[in-house]
């Protein structure tokens, strides 16, 4: 119940075109929903976030959508660049009474985006 | 705004040594600091939580003997791998959250720290 299943594994996209990338959990508790990017040999770096009560949210070429009641939640790259190239982790946070909150990571998708 | 710094960046080291790694936020103070690992291509593996003052929360199946975490201030967390192996050679990456003004659930993620127990 803890898990965030993420998919597709690994993406290939021309440039210009969309990236999607699919995750869904089954914990309702969950309330906060980020997307990370992660260059290789560096930290995960925070793209977008969502909140339950809101159904997309976009930042500029960034778009998650979010479906509460299929618990799924998908990020949108539009005009997809080679420097997008990357992994992009979803997660799901689950609050303990204010105090921590602990972030369950999806398990990324290696994305490239050719010239 | 949402720094966090690492340091060092890179160590290699003999087995059987002890190795510390540094997590800072350098400009928020940071009421809760968390310790990841992770293998090459895979997800991040959370393996401790830690806020200032008080005693980590390890999660099931990490050694708190082994990966000691000291959050010494709203700024600065610790991990000491003691008794290094080579079986601990991975990529120790660590985030903090608390920034004023933003959702107290984000996690600001440091560079990373590669690790490498000879």
């Amino acid at each position: 119940q803890q898990q965030v299943k993420q998919s597709p594994q690994s993406l290939i996209v021309q440039k210009g075109g969309i990236s999607i990338i699919n995750c869904a959990y089954e914990n309702t508790a969950f309330d906060y929903f980020p997307w990370y990017q992660q260059f290789p040999g560096k930290g995960p770096a925070l793209l977008i976030a969502i909140r339950p009560d809101v159904s997309e949210k976009k930042e500029g070429r960034f778009t998650i959508s979010f479906n509460k009641s299929a618990k799924q939640f998908s990020l949108h790259i539009m005009d997809s660049q080679p420097g997008d190239s990357a992994t992009y982790f979803c997660a799901a946070s689950i609050g303990y009474g204010g105090a921590t909150n602990k972030l369950i990571f999806g398990t990324g998708t290696l994305l490239a985006v050719q010239p | 705004g949402a720094v966090v710094s690492q340091h060092p960046s890179r160590v290699i080291c003999k087995s059987g040594t002890s190795v510390k790694i540094e997590c800072r936020s350098l400009d928020f103070q940071a009421t809760t600091m968390f310790w990841y690992r992770q293998f090459p291509k895979k997800s991040l593996m959370l393996m401790a939580t830690s806020n200032e003052g008080s005693k980590a929360t390890y999660e099931q199946g990490v050694e708190k003997d082994k990966f000691l975490i000291n959050h010494a201030s709203l700024t600065l967390s610790t991990l000491t791998v003691t008794s290094a192996h080579p079986e601990d050679s991975s990529f120790y990456i660590c985030s903090a959250s608390g920034l004023a003004g933003g959702p107290r659930e984000t996690q600001y993620f440091g560079p990373g720290t590669r690790l490498l127990v000879l």
